[in-house]
C-alpha cells in the first residue's frame, strides 16, 4: 500500500516568515495530494490540494509544489501569521477508485509573533 | 449547506463492550469514508461506502465494521473494545471519487 512520510515534525517559525513541509509518497499510482490543517481540537479542514496534472498550485498565502519523478510534495505558506499555528497533515491518493487517502505523519506548526 | 455531523462527540467505555457511532455527510455526498486518529499511529483509513456499498477497507481488524443507509448516513461498529481503541474516530464525506474529503467534528472514544 501508499506509505506517506513528511517531515519536520514540528516547525516553529517567527511571524512573517516562510514556512516549508515537505513530503514524499511511494505509489507512483497516487495523483491526488491534498493538505489538511488541523487546529487543537478541531476537525481537519483542507487547505489545499494538487492533482498530478499539475506541478504547482497557489491560493493567496499558501503554494503546493508537486515532484512526480522524485515522487514528493510540498507545502510552502508565506508571510505566517500566529493564526497559522496548527498541525498540517499531508495527503496522497488516487483520483479513481475509492476514496481513501493514505495521512503522513503531521507538523506542527508554531509561528512565533 | 451543512457539514458533515458524527454523534455522540464523546464517549467513554470498557473493554469488552461495544459500540456505534454515526455519521451525517453534507447533503448530496454519497461517500462517507472513516478514519481513526491517535497520538501514535496518527491518521488511519478504516472504510469507505458509496452507495450503500464498502467500496475499500483499511488495515483493520474484523471488530471495525460500518454500514451506510440509502440516505448516506453511516454507523460504525466496534465490537469487544480494546484499550488502544481508544482514539478520535473521523468521518468524511464527498460527493464521489475525485473529490476533496470534508471531515466532521469527530468521536473521541476512551475505553478504559
Amino acid at each position: 500500500g501508499e506509505n506517506v512520510e513528511q517531515h519536520p515534525s514540528t516547525l516553529s517559525v517567527q511571524e512573517g516568515d516562510s514556512a516549508v513541509i515537505k513530503c514524499t509518497y511511494s505509489d507512483s499510482a497516487s495523483n491526488y495530494f491534498p493538505w489538511y490543517k488541523q487546529e487543537l481540537g478541531k476537525r481537519p479542514q483542507l487547505i489545499i490540494d494538487i492533482r498530478s496534472n499539475v506541478g504547482e498550485k497557489k491560493d493567496q498565502r499558501i503554494a503546493v509544489t508537486l515532484n512526480k519523478t522524485a515522487k514528493h510534495f510540498s507545502l510552502h505558506i508565506t508571510e505566517t501569521q500566529p493564526e497559522d499555528s496548527a498541525v498540517y497533515f499531508c495527503a496522497a491518493s488516487k483520483i479513481r477508485g475509492a476514496n481513501n487517502l493514505f495521512f503522513g505523519t503531521g507538523t506542527r506548526l508554531t509561528v512565533i509573533p | 449547506k451543512a457539514g458533515v455531523t458524527q454523534t455522540p462527540r464523546y464517549l467513554i467505555k470498557t473493554r469488552g463492550q461495544q459500540v456505534t457511532l454515526s455519521c451525517s455527510p453534507i447533503s448530496g455526498h454519497r461517500s462517507v469514508s472513516w478514519y481513526q486518529q491517535t497520538p501514535g499511529q496518527g491518521l488511519q483509513f478504516l472504510f469507505e461506502y458509496f452507495s450503500e456499498t464498502q467500496r475499500n477497507k483499511g488495515n483493520f481488524p474484523g471488530r471495525f465494521s460500518g454500514r451506510q443507509f440509502s440516505n448516506s448516513r453511516s454507523e460504525m461498529n466496534v465490537s469487544t473494545l480494546e484499550l488502544g481503541d481508544s482514539a478520535l474516530y473521523l468521518c468524511a464525506s464527498s460527493p464521489g471519487t475525485n473529490n476533496e474529503q470534508f471531515f466532521g467534528p469527530g468521536t473521541r472514544l476512551t475505553v478504559l
